[in-house]
């Protein structure tokens, strides 16, 4: 069955400190991976998109990586600001299938504080 | 200034009502997409359209309607069949629903609470 599992469900972290998401997925095959903002109340942003020939990718402060062997990928936010407080979604998208080809993770909910 | 819009932001329905919720794109997108997002629970696909005039069900489907008469233009209909309606509501768009490497981009969603 095609999962995506993200870890931990939710985070609450110091402003300015480091913190790294985790996603694993049982999607095959695969194309690509995404990883999305939602801010309480709205849309998913994209943050990145990866392939599965790609091991890196970064948006400013965000990067996310990507083991296509292990099935794993990770969002790494550095230096982490109060607007940083959201829920972060991984996505999986299949091959070749039109417009049913994502899925979603539960996300995991980061709190900022001050 | 482009992009995706959903209308109204919250709407509130009795039971047994029909509601329309509107999703318009200005990105000349050709696919869009309906999704339902309830707490704790990832992105669920409802409906989505590859082109004007065709729609195709998504995963749960049951208790919803759509049309697809203009490309700028998605609504979504939650009948009085779907039994529980409460939840989160998102539209998207991308150029195209066959290519992989295709980033879907959301709307701001309009919260629906049955009363």
């Amino acid at each position: 069955k095609n999962q995506v599992e993200q870890s931990p469900q939710s985070l609450i972290i110091l402003e300015g400190k480091n913190c790294t998401l985790q996603c694993n997925y049982t999607v095959s095959p695969f194309s690509n991976l995404r990883w999305y903002k939602q801010d309480t109340g709205r849309g998913p942003v994209s943050l990145t998109i990866m392939t599965f020939s790609e091991n890196t990718k970064s948006n400013g402060r965000y990067t996310a990586t990507l083991d296509a062997d292990t099935k794993q990928s990770s969002l790494h936010i550095t230096a982490s600001q109060l607007s940083d407080s959201a829920s972060y979604i991984c996505v999986v998208s299949l091959p070749n299938q039109a417009g049913t080809a994502l899925i979603f993770g539960k996300g995991t909910t980061l709190s900022v504080s001050s | 200034d482009g992009g995706i819009t959903q209308s109204p932001k919250y709407l509130f329905r009795k039971e047994g009502q029909n509601v329309t919720l509107s999703c318009e794109q200005n990105l000349n997108h050709d696919a869009m997409y309906w999704y339902r997002q309830d707490p704790g629970q990832g992105l669920r696909l409802i409906y989505y359209s590859q082109i004007v005039n065709d729609f195709q069900k998504g995963d749960i489907a049951e208790g919803y309607s759509v049309s697809r008469e203009k490309k700028e233009s998605f609504p979504l209909t939650v009948t009085s069949a779907q039994k529980n309606p409460t939840a989160f509501y998102l539209c998207a768009s991308s150029i195209d629903a066959g290519l992989d490497y295709n980033e879907q981009f959301f709307g701001p969603g309009t919260r629906l609470t049955v009363l």
